[in-house]
């Protein structure tokens, strides 16, 4: 199973809605990522997790809340987001997070949009 | 600050054409590159990954190459199809363990 699942596949909310994105993958895998991107942009990497421990935070505002409840599963919690929050939600694992010979598996992502 | 950046931002060739595309990064002390293929909506596929002790890597019709020195790499890909059509995107990977993504190519491969 080379696969990385990513719950719900598209999400409307409302600025006042809590929501979480949930992430799945059984490779064994101990670093999870999540990745945010916007329309024609690359992705912005805003949380890694190693060993179910948050080793990255690029600087991401409090209304996103990551959480890595055991080895195989990444949520990413939401609430009072704005619209320019609208984007594509991508969940990524590796082996590893450091080495020089780590691909990164991506999931097929959640699109949100906030109204 | 790393830096990678991909040229073309968009191509389009007809079927059966070899075709390059480019990546070049400004710091050379990577851990490795990958090559990523998105197609609309949807999320990354890895395609290759060259460690930074290697030269180049091959999986089917692509081939990719690495070199540190000029901060530069580049995707083969031989006999294009309609099906190949897609965002192309290289990431460096640094010595923080971020990955570091140019602003990709969009391949379009014309029946």
């Amino acid at each position: 199973d080379t696969e990385v699942t990513q719950t719900p596949k598209h999400l409307v909310m409302g600025m006042t809605n809590k929501k979480s994105l949930k992430c799945e993958q059984h490779m064994g895998h101990r670093a999870m990522y999540w990745y945010k991107q916007k329309a024609k942009k690359p992705p912005e990497l805003m949380f890694v997790y190693s060993y179910e421990k948050l080793s990255i935070n690029e600087s991401v505002p409090s209304r996103f809340s990551p959480e890595c409840p055991n080895s195989s599963l990444l949520n990413l919690h939401l609430h009072a987001l704005q619209p320019e929050d609208s984007a594509l939600y991508l969940c990524a694992s590796s082996q590893e997070v450091g080495g020089t010979n780590e691909k990164l598996f991506f999931g097929s992502g959640t699109q949100l949009s906030v109204l | 600050k790393q830096e990678v950046t991909q040229i073309p931002a968009a191509l389009s060739v007809p079927e059966g054409e070899n075709l390059v595309l480019n990546c070049s990064f400004t710091d050379s002390a990577i851990y490795n590159l990958q090559w990523f293929r998105q197609d609309p909506g949807k999320g990354l596929t890895s395609l290759l990954l060259i460690q930074s002790s290697q030269r180049e890597q091959t999986s089917g019709r692509l081939n990719a190459s690495l070199d540190k020195s000029s901060g530069r790499s580049t995707l083969y890909i031989a006999a294009s199809q309609p099906g190949d059509s897609a965002t192309y995107l290289c990431a460096v990977k640094s010595n923080t363990g971020k990955l570091i993504f140019g602003q990709g190519t969009t391949l379009q491969v014309k029946p």
